[in-house]
């Protein structure tokens, strides 16, 4: 069965600092690949997200993922982060060919002091 | 010109009554999803409909009943409500084969059993 493992479940940094959320995945096929940010009371928005092509993709607001596949990973990458990156971050895959049925991490608590 | 829009925001009822969530989007997209998200942060997938059609029911308790009038409404009604059905409800929709069928979220409705 597929699933999506997220590392770390609670990360506090400081403001500058850089960020690293490690995402795996377990699937033998082909997957598109996708992270989500919650800011604090909202819906998901999607950050980034990789289908085909350069494995590094850069999303909205400064990140940036990589996909490795040989490590099954698609790890979520900030070089500085600021207090307004403070949000729960989840990494989802599909499986092409089943494109509708997302499988989630179970999310990632960045918490950015000032 | 909100794409995915839910009512209500904010829903709070007693145990044992029957309560509806409504859905839109105007994205034009052909697929939507109801997802449940618990204290925990963790999201599941409840519902997908596709052109109106049922495509993903996951195991979730038959008091939820989900109807799809047209492409752009996925309606979640949920009868005898229980303490365990407080969480955040979102909708979602998608369009099967453009880029890489990202999902996009409505901004959630907050259900309280008390």
């Amino acid at each position: 069965a597929q699933s999506v493992s997220q590392h770390n479940h609670h990360v506090i940094l400081s403001e500058a600092a850089s960020l690293e959320l490690g995402c795996n995945y377990s699937y033998g096929g082909t997957v598109n690949l996708f992270w989500y940010v919650q800011y604090p009371g909202q819906h998901l928005q999607l950050l980034l997200k990789y289908f085909s092509g350069d494995p590094l993709v850069k999303g909205i607001k400064g990140f940036e993922a990589e996909f490795i596949k040989s490590k099954f990973s698609f790890n979520l990458r900030k070089p500085s982060v600021q207090w307004s990156d403070t949000a729960e971050y989840f990494c989802a895959v599909n499986a092409r060919g089943n494109n509708r049925k997302l499988i989630w991490g179970l999310g990632t608590s960045l918490a950015v002091n000032p | 010109d909100t794409a995915v829009s839910q009512t209500p925001k904010y829903l709070v009822t007693q145990m044992g009554n029957d309560k509806s969530i409504k859905c839109e989007q105007n994205l034009g997209h052909d697929t939507m999803y109801w997802y449940k998200q618990d204290s925990k942060k963790f999201l599941k997938i409840m519902f997908s409909y596709n052109n109106k059609e049922l495509i993903i029911n996951e195991t979730v308790p038959n008091r939820f009943s989900p109807k799809s009038p047209d492409k752009a409404h996925l309606n979640l009604h949920i009868n005898s409500l229980e303490l365990g059905d407080s969480a955040v409800y979102f909708c979602a929709s998608s369009q099967v084969g453009r880029g890489a069928d990202t999902q996009y979220f409505g901004p959630g409705t907050r259900l309280t059993v008390l």
